[in-house]
């Protein structure tokens, strides 16, 4: 039962172009949201964040986009960099200290 | 401060084995985590504790997995006897309670190959 998902396994955009990033999770109950990005060879590292009674939070070239009716949130990164090139993963909590993450999407920058 | 310690990076072993990992979370943290990623099912949530105490382990795959946490500098993850289909990246995680945005910290991991 993937609570979680992320149904792209890989995206592939050209350097200074947008990347979109989707997830759809299915429990109502969640209250955060978290990105998180992943080096090869190294462990996750926190993103950016949004909770659950707002609906975009920006930081930088980061924007976080929630849907709560849709129970969909994305992640946009302008202008895309090379350095991007990672895998990134949504992840949900429910107001405890439980973390359910997705599958994760691997973002491949093109220079 | 050095961030969470995993120990082995790299381990491989033969079936039957048994697999002891080790973290060390960052100092001051009270929460551990413990998570396998695979291919197929992601990032996985094995069990995670509060203040040493283990709180939701209903992510642990079989009785062979087992996870200790003695004191709060210190914690291990055990697979006896380990099986090729436990080959997968074990990462340790810690967090704040008083966390301001409820992110986790992530150890490096530990690959895992079970032959």
């Amino acid at each position: 039962d993937q609570q979680v998902k992320q149904n792209s396994p890989s995206l592939s955009v050209q350097e200074g172009r947008i990347s979109i990033l989707n997830c759809d999770y299915t429990n109502s109950m969640f209250d955060y949201f978290l990105w998180y990005k992943k080096y090869p060879a190294e462990g996750p590292t926190f993103l950016i964040s949004i909770s659950s009674i707002k609906d975009k939070n920006e930081d930088g070239r980061f924007t976080v986009f929630l849907n709560k009716s849709a129970k969909h949130l994305s992640l946009h990164i302008v202008p895309s960099q090379p350095g991007d090139s990672a895998v990134y993963f949504c992840a949900a909590n429910t107001g405890g200290f439980k973390t359910i993450f997705g599958a994760g999407t691997r973002l491949f920058v093109k220079a | 401060d050095a961030g969470v310690i995993q120990s082995p990076r790299h381990e491989v072993t033969e079936m039957g084995q048994e697999v002891t990992l080790r973290c060390k979370p960052i100092s001051g943290h009270d929460y551990l985590f413990w998570y396998r990623q695979t291919m197929m099912r992601g990032l996985e949530l094995l069990i995670y504790f509060n203040n040493n105490v283990p709180i939701d382990d209903s992510g642990m795959p079989e009785d062979r997995f087992s996870a200790k946490m003695p004191n709060a500098s210190f914690s291990t993850l055990k697979i006896q006897p380990s099986e090729p289909r436990d080959s997968a990246v074990y990462f340790c995680a810690s967090r704040s309670s008083g966390g301001s945005y409820n992110e986790q910290f992530f150890g490096p991991g530990t690959r895992l190959t079970v032959l």
